[in-house]
């Protein structure tokens, strides 16, 4: 199984100030036949389902707020809130789907200071 | 825009089989794979399986020996069957579209407690 390590486990961040999430994979989820990062990132805000925010590691969903980018390649990638917002206070997952089975981070909690 | 609706028993008691369905709306089955996804309290997201509309299949290993899925392609409905279920079975269980333009369902919330 690919084992995806998400840091830290909770990051207090002011508001309007960049929040920065670690994701490393024990593994590459770099796909070589097209080039592209099998890694997403998801937002689950409490008591909600998880939404997509990035896919092919850096490729934002639609209607995702330009604040949110992804970045990285290989085993190493990082997501960034560029200023954080009081809608943004969720737990943030990344998540392999290079192969099966498909697996998740451990998740970070991103709250407000 | 596709939406999923899920529906199951919440209340299990341990050695019998959780049993959850998923409906999709508004949106194609057929050229996806659709997945079970499931959350203990507090706890981080695990990947039960997927199920296309031919009723190809690929489940997590921790779970195989205990999982079934399959596919209703008429009704556009996916189902997902857990028996011999214990107190770790505990979690609210997720359908969901996991391509681009994820979609998920509401969650259903199944305790498994005598």
């Amino acid at each position: 199984d690919i084992v995806m390590t998400q840091s830290p486990d909770s990051l207090p961040v002011s508001l309007g100030e960049r929040a920065t999430i670690n994701c490393t994979s024990s593994q590459s989820v770099l796909y070589s036949s097209n080039n592209k990062n099998h890694l997403a990132w998801y937002q689950q805000k409490s008591g909600q389902p998880p939404t997509l925010l990035i896919y092919w590691g850096s490729t934002r969903e639609s209607g995702v707020p330009d604040r949110f980018s992804g970045s990285g390649s290989g085993t190493d990638f990082t997501l960034t809130i560029s200023s954080l917002q009081a809608e943004d206070v969720a737990v943030y997952y990344c998540h392999q789907y290079y192969n099966y089975p498909l697996t998740f981070g451990g998740g970070t909690k991103v709250e407000i200071k | 825009q596709v939406q999923l609706r899920q529906w199951g028993a919440g209340l299990l008691k341990p050695s019998e089989t959780l049993s959850l369905t998923c409906a999709v709306q508004g949106g194609s089955f057929s050229g996806f794979y659709w997945s079970w996804i499931r959350q203990p309290p507090g706890k981080g997201l695990e990947w039960i399986g997927e199920i296309n509309h031919s009723g190809y299949t690929k489940y997590n290993p921790s779970l195989k020996s205990r999982v079934t899925m399959s596919v209703d392609t008429s009704e556009k409905q996916f189902s997902l069957r857990l028996k011999s279920v214990t107190a770790a079975d505990t979690a609210v269980y997720y359908c969901a579209r996991l391509s681009s333009s994820s979609t998920w369902g509401q969650g259903t919330l199944v305790i498994v407690s005598s």
